[in-house]
């Protein structure tokens, strides 16, 4: 069964920094590219980022690009978040998610349950 | 970037009714479009990717068609189980655009 247990978020003052984690089990975590979706209160899905299986090609919006990095450790089955100059419009809860390839072009068939982010002072 | 459009915002209807929601393309993403359910409070799940095939355990009674840039998914029967908000997402390309969701209730 897969398995996508986030953590990381938290509280944070605008211009600060986080790292969200993600600990997959039950697939092959090499063989799948991965991406974070985030949902802020009350709204609708918001594409972060995404990562191939091999961490060799990686994607962002405008929104987060410059400000946010993905990246993977698939000796630890572990996808990461970094986060840095936080503004308040990045207040949400941010699903980690699994792709059904290797490369993005592809759906997403797996969602952890999430982990909030509040920016604020 | 490619913007994706869907509608209704929101829609309201009897069980059994059939409902079709409808999802635009700014440019056209052949069948790299994928739909997703999530009902309150919970997780989202994939209900349809490639425009058209089911996911595996999603009941047949949803159905997705289109391509280019004009998609829809359809709800042949609607349940009460199926109240939730209906989301299409792009992913021929980065940006992996999800549209601005449907949300179905039962009138």
């Amino acid at each position: 069964e897969v398995q996508l247990l986030e953590s990381g978020g938290g509280l944070v003052q605008p211009g600060g920094s986080l790292r969200l984690s993600c600990a997959a089990s039950g697939f092959t975590f090499s063989s799948y590219a991965m991406s974070w979706v985030r949902q802020a209160p009350g709204k609708g899905l918001e594409w972060v980022s995404t990562i191939s299986g091999s961490g060799g090609s990686t994607y962002y919006p405008d929104s987060v690009k410059g400000r946010f990095t993905i990246s993977r450790d698939n000796s630890k089955n572990t996808l990461y978040l970094q986060m840095n100059s936080l503004r308040g419009e990045d207040t949400a809860l941010y699903y980690c998610a699994k792709l059904r390839s290797e490369v993005v072009v592809a759906a997403t068939n797996h969602w952890g349950q999430g982990t909030l982010v509040t920016v604020s002072s | 970037d490619i913007q994706m459009t869907q509608s209704p915002s929101s829609l309201s209807a009897s069980v059994g009714d059939r409902v079709t929601i409808t999802c635009r393309a700014s440019q056209g993403i052949s069948n790299y479009l994928a739909w997703y359910q999530q009902k309150p409070g919970k997780v989202p799940k994939l209900l349809i990717y490639a425009a058209s095939t089911l996911q595996s355990g999603v009941p047949s009674r949803f159905s997705g068609s289109g391509s280019g840039t004009d998609f829809t998914l359809t709800i042949s029967s609607l349940q009460p189980e199926d109240v939730a908000t209906y989301y299409c997402q792009k992913y021929n390309s980065a940006p992996l655009t999800f549209g601005g969701g449907a949300k179905v209730e039962i009138k």
